[in-house]
């Protein structure tokens, strides 16, 4: 069965700097990987997907990730951090009939 | 135009009550899922469906019954609600998730509906 690890259940960052967000991934076939973001009382929304046509994957938002098959990692990057990038964010993978999703990284962006 | 859309976008109500989560989207897909999200914030997978079948029923308890009358929609009926029931429920939808491919299997959310059971 597949699954997904996010590393670190809150993250910390400065406005400006670097924004990563770990998450890794066991499957025994090829994943369907997904970033989603979820704002305060809201649903969640697909920042990007893995794609097996380019291992780098460009989002929405400036986020971007990049799936490793040797390290089995997908993690989501943004280059500068802006405060409204405040939010929820879990790793998923696809599993028949579902998605499996991480435990969620709450990312905070301090001015 | 709302996607996947739920109602209501709240409910409280007491411990014994039934209570109904309407779902429906208008994206022409053909999976349909419930998730429930906890206080922690995990998300699981509740209830899977295909074009109106039930495919995943993740170790539900039979109070919870979900059902789609057409592939657009896909309602959650709970009976004798319990404390343990307070939880954000989500409603989402797939292309077609049983075909596979990330454009396929790529879910579209709703905004939640949070039930509090008092």
């Amino acid at each position: 069965a597949q699954s997904v690890t996010q590393l670190g259940s809150h993250v910390s960052v400065s406005e400006g700097a670097l924004v990563l967000l770990r998450c890794n991934y066991s499957s025994s076939v090829p994943p369907y990987l997904f970033w989603y973001v979820q704002y305060p009382n809201q649903g969640l929304q697909l920042l990007l997907k893995y794609t097996s046509a380019a291992t780098l994957v460009k989002g929405i938002n400036g986020f971007e990730a990049e799936f490793k098959k040797s390290e089995t990692s997908f993690h989501l990057t943004k280059p500068s951090a802006h405060m409204s990038d405040a939010a929820e964010y879990f790793c998923a993978v696809f599993q028949p009939g579902k998605l499996i999703f991480g435990q969620g990284t709450t990312l905070q962006v301090k001015p | 135009d709302t996607a996947v859309s739920q109602t209501p976008k709240y409910l409280v109500t007491q411990m014994g009550n039934d209570k109904s989560i309407k779902c429906e989207q208008n994206l022409g897909h053909d999976t349909m899922y419930w998730y429930k999200q906890d206080s922690k914030k995990f998300l699981k997978i509740m209830f899977s469906y295909n074009n109106k079948e039930l495919i995943i029923n993740e170790t539900v308890p039979n109070r919870f019954s979900p059902k789609s009358p057409d592939k657009a929609h896909l309602n959650l009926h709970i009976n004798s609600l319990e404390l343990g029931d307070s939880a954000v429920y989500f409603c989402a939808s797939s292309p077609a998730a049983f075909k596979g491919g990330e454009i396929n299997t790529e879910a579209f959310f709703g905004q939640g509906t949070r039930l509090t059971v008092v």
